[in-house]
């Protein structure tokens, strides 16, 4: 089956701090990878995202995602966090197989602490 | 270049009623879905319309049905509310034509039924 997993439902990190937040999914076709960020009373927004090439992505606000296909992970790291990265970030996967729709993951929410 | 705009942002009904939501596009998107966004459920597709034809559908009751309109612009609706259709209901676009997958969120209506 095919399906999208965030590990941590909620990170709290203090301001300067590193951080990463974890998802995974299970597929058995090819995949795009997406991480959305959502600050309160607002849709998402796209912070990266993962279509081919280096698997190394950078993305907006100084975040950066890794694709690893063995273990069929998108994690997303930033090296110092600002209060103003507290929001929600939902990982997300089209799965390449027909015209699926993108499924997200339930969401982490990150809290910077000062 | 203009946003993806939906309205109302927030709107509260009561159980039985029935409720239109309505999406406006990018200019010379043709593709919109519908996501509901709940806290314990996070983001669930809905459905996904291309050129005024639906193209995908989630797993919902059939009171909630769609359309798309030959401009592009989408309206949902949801019949005969119930209090766990309170939401934030979020429409995205997409040019819908190429593999990217990437989607393009408006703010969201928030929904409420008493």
């Amino acid at each position: 089956a095919q399906s999208v997993t965030q590990l941590d439902s909620q990170v709290p990190v203090f301001e300067e701090a590193p951080v990463e937040l974890r998802c995974n999914y299970s597929s058995s076709v090819s995949v795009y990878l997406f991480w959305y960020v959502q600050y309160p009373n607002q849709g998402l927004q796209l912070l990266l995202k993962y279509l081919s090439g280096s698997t190394l992505v950078k993305g907006i606000n100084g975040f950066e995602a890794e694709f690893n296909k063995s273990q069929t992970s998108f994690h997303l790291r930033k090296p110092s966090v600002h209060i103003s990265d507290t929001a929600e970030y939902f990982c997300a996967v089209r799965f390449l197989a027909g015209n699926t729709p993108l499924v997200f993951g339930k969401g982490t929410r990150l809290s910077v602490i000062a | 270049k203009a946003g993806v705009t939906q309205t109302p942002r927030y709107l509260i009904k009561t159980r039985g009623q029935q409720v239109t939501l309505s999406c406006s596009p990018i200019s010379g998107h043709r593709s919109v879905s519908w996501y509901q966004q709940t806290p314990g459920q996070g983001l669930q597709f809905l459905f996904e319309y291309f050129s005024e034809t639906q193209r995908n559908k989630g797993n919902f009751p059939g009171r909630f049905s769609g359309r798309q309109f030959s401009n592009s612009r989408s309206e949902m609706n949801v019949s005969t509310l119930e209090l766990g259709d309170s939401a934030l209901y979020l429409c995205a676009s997409s040019p819908g034509t190429g593999p990217t997958g990437e989607l393009f969120f408006g703010e969201g209506s928030r929904l409420t039924v008493l």
